[in-house]
């Protein structure tokens, strides 16, 4: 299996819900990643977990939170979200290069 | 720091004809670099990578790059071009591929024309 698979695909929520994104990989990778992605713009690191423990954090705020519950699987939990948030929200996972997901595009209302 | 310039925004080429992308980058210390391509709607796919050894890297669909270190450049090319590679493509350098950071270019839209 040499893919990662990301859900929903889609997803359209209001400023005051919480919604979590769920990403997951079965390659024996021990990295993970979080990109945030705008039209027409590369992919912005936001979060990356290494061996289960989150190494790096780019000052994303806080109504972003992830969770990496095994070395399988990667969360990312929203709260009070802005229509700014809106973008593509990318998972990937490494062990040489990175591979990435098909994203869950995020709509804010 | 480390930093990744694609020189052009957009490149309009027809099909069948070569196509060279263009990207430069800035770092202190050894480098290692990729190109993906995202076709619209999707997520990115990692075309080729340069992490030690010959200078040529050959990727998939027919892509190749050249890492040359005194020019700090890694171009992308392809011989011939299909419609079917229209899309976006960005070049990334990372200083530790196993677990660290990776730095993309702002990208460079291939548009392929029949």
């Amino acid at each position: 299996d040499t893919e990662v698979t990301q859900t929903p695909k889609h997803l359209v929520m209001g400023m005051t819900n919480k919604k979590s994104l769920k990403c997951e990989q079965h390659m024996g990778h021990r990295a993970m990643y979080w990109y945030k992605q705008k039209a027409k713009k590369p992919p912005e690191l936001m979060f990356v977990y290494s061996y289960e423990k989150l190494s790096i954090n780019e000052s994303v705020p806080s109504r972003f939170s992830p969770e990496c519950p095994n070395s399988s699987l990667l969360n990312l939990h929203l709260h009070a979200l802005q229509p700014e948030d809106s973008a593509l929200y990318l998972c990937a996972s490494s062990q040489g290069e990175q591979f990435f997901g098909p994203g869950t595009r995020l709509t804010v209302l | 720091a480390q930093s990744v310039t694609q020189l052009d925004s957009q490149v309009p080429v027809f099909e069948e004809a070569p196509v060279e992308l263009r990207c430069n980058y800035s770092s202190s210390v050894s480098v290692y670099l990729f190109w993906y391509v995202q076709y619209p709607n999707q997520g990115l796919q990692l075309l080729l990578k340069y992490l030690s050894g010959s200078t040529l890297v050959k990727g998939i669909n027919g892509f190749e790059a050249e890492f040359n270190k005194s020019q700090t450049s890694f171009h992308l090319r392809k011989p011939s071009v299909h419609i079917s590679d229209t899309a976006e493509y960005f070049c990334a350098v990372s200083d530790a591929p196993h677990t660290g950071k990776l730095i993309f270019g702002q990208g460079t839209t291939l548009q392929v024309k029949p």
